[in-house]
């Protein structure tokens, strides 16, 4: 079955880079997300991909995704301590809306 | 604009009683999901309503039942509560009508913290 897999904690200091990585398995996807959650809240959408881009670009976030491994990165520059979250990769399923989550990446960023 | 409104946001349970837990968005999306978090775990699906009038299972829908009551409004309903169901539970909701830029972001609630004893 679907699994979307995440490391489940990162610590950078601030002003460094953060890459959290993520595997998926239905290459069906049509769209790759990344959502961030904070303290006592909603889970937000940072991002997306389309299954058919190698790379995305936004400011200070940079999603990488390798179809061959179903493989799919963010990285977000010069980190800052209100990046401080959980992010969660998700896949849609079937190509459908249904999405599958990760069980989140927890990022702390050090002052 | 509410968004996607969660009620209650927190409930303290015992063993065996019953609730529902209450979700409306005035997005006019089609679609509504709820999906519980825990520790590690990350999100699964319990139940979603692709459109007002559908429901369907998703990962983990035993010892749950939903009502998509209108286009606005989906419930979940625990009719025994169970200690394996002490969660954090999030209703959220989705455009899916189709159109060639929709990238079926789900919109979240704030979500319901659901203890049962």
């Amino acid at each position: 079955g679907e699994d979307v897999e995440q490391s489940l904690f990162l610590s950078v200091r601030e002003g460094d880079s953060s890459v959290i990585n993520c595997t998926y398995t239905d290459s069906s996807s049509t769209y790759l997300y990344w959502y961030k959650q904070e303290p006592g809240a909603g889970l937000q959408l940072l991002t997306y991909i389309f299954s058919n881009m190698d790379m995305k670009q936004d400011q200070r976030l940079t999603v990488l995704l390798n179809k061959k491994d179903k493989h799919l990165s963010l990285r977000i520059a010069d980190t800052q301590t209100g990046d401080s979250a959980i992010y969660f990769c998700a896949e849609s399923m079937d190509s459908s809306y249904k999405l599958i989550f990760g069980s989140g990446t927890r990022l702390l960023v050090r002052p | 604009n509410a968004g996607v409104t969660q009620t209650p946001k927190f409930q303290v349970l015992k063993t065996g009683q019953s609730m529902t837990l209450q979700c409306a968005q005035d997005m006019n999306h089609n679609s509504m999901y709820w999906y519980r978090q825990d520790p590690g775990m990350g999100l699964r699906l319990i139940y979603y309503s692709a459109s007002e009038g559908t429901t369907d299972k998703g990962e983990v829908p035993n010892g749950y039942n939903v009502s998509r009551l209108n286009k606005r409004e989906f419930s979940l309903r625990l009719e025994s509560a169970a200690p394996s169901q002490t969660s954090v539970y999030f209703c959220a909701s989705s455009d899916t009508g189709g159109l060639a830029d929709n990238t079926g972001e789900l919109f979240f609630g704030e979500g319901s913290r659901l203890t049962v004893l």
